[in-house]
């Protein structure tokens, strides 16, 4: 199994501030991609970065990739109170057609 | 227009009865997947489909029985409801297996009575 298991399982900040979640896997990755669920709806993809790849940004949003450490974090600057969500991230293998999360990290802003 | 849309949203139901939940995605995408998300919020995939084939069963009672009619439908009908079958639903697609981008549906919360 590929997945991903996220740490720590709830954070609690004040918007503004800067928001830090760490993911790990098992096994080998072709990349590792972040999503987010907000209450009640679908997930949402945020950001991939291939395995090859240290670090990526895409607004606020930094990413980066230790394969030696098998491990991902996010990181979300300057908080907003809609950024409260479940972040999860899944590690995507060579395993055909596997796609699986972990428990996600409960995210809450406040303002 | 709605990418990836599952019906019905909501369903409540007994146990020992058998419903189904529909997917279509509008986005030409060769794989479909359902996952279930248990009251944890642990999201774990149940089936996944590439051009209408099954390529991904795990460890899923046989009463789950999903059917891909075409590339834009993933169907799961689910028989003889237990409670533990109590759960949100997603389905999603993807252009690529596994490493792919996934687009999720917005879910369907069924109960088991």
């Amino acid at each position: 199994s590929q997945q991903g298991e996220e740490d720590p399982q709830a954070l609690s900040i004040q918007e503004g501030e800067n928001a830090t979640m760490n993911c790990s896997y098992k096994t080998s990755i072709n990349n590792l991609q972040w999503y987010r669920q907000n209450s009640g709806r679908g997930l949402v993809h945020l950001i991939l970065i291939r395995s090859n790849e240290r670090e990526k940004h895409s607004g606020r949003l930094r990413v980066t990739l230790d394969t030696s450490k098998k491990s991902s974090s996010l990181l979300i600057t300057a908080s907003r109170a809609a950024d409260t969500a479940s972040y999860f991230c899944e590690a995507g293998g060579t395993s055909y057609g596997k796609l699986t999360f972990g428990q996600g990290t409960i995210l809450t802003v406040h303002p | 227009d709605t990418a990836v849309s599952q019906t019905p949203k909501y369903l409540v139901t007994q146990m020992g009865n058998d419903k189904s939940i529909k997917c279509e995605q509008n986005l030409g995408h060769d794989t479909m997947y359902w996952y279930k998300q248990d009251s944890k919020k642990f999201l774990k995939i149940m089936f996944s489909y590439n051009n209408k084939e099954l390529i991904i069963n795990e460890t899923v009672p046989n009463r789950f029985s999903p059917k891909s009619p075409d590339k834009a439908h993933l169907n799961l009908h689910i028989n003889s409801l237990e409670l533990g079958d109590s759960a949100v639903y997603f389905c999603a697609s993807s252009q690529v297996p596994d490493t792919g981008e996934l687009f999720f549906g917005e879910g369907s919360r069924l109960t088991v009575l």
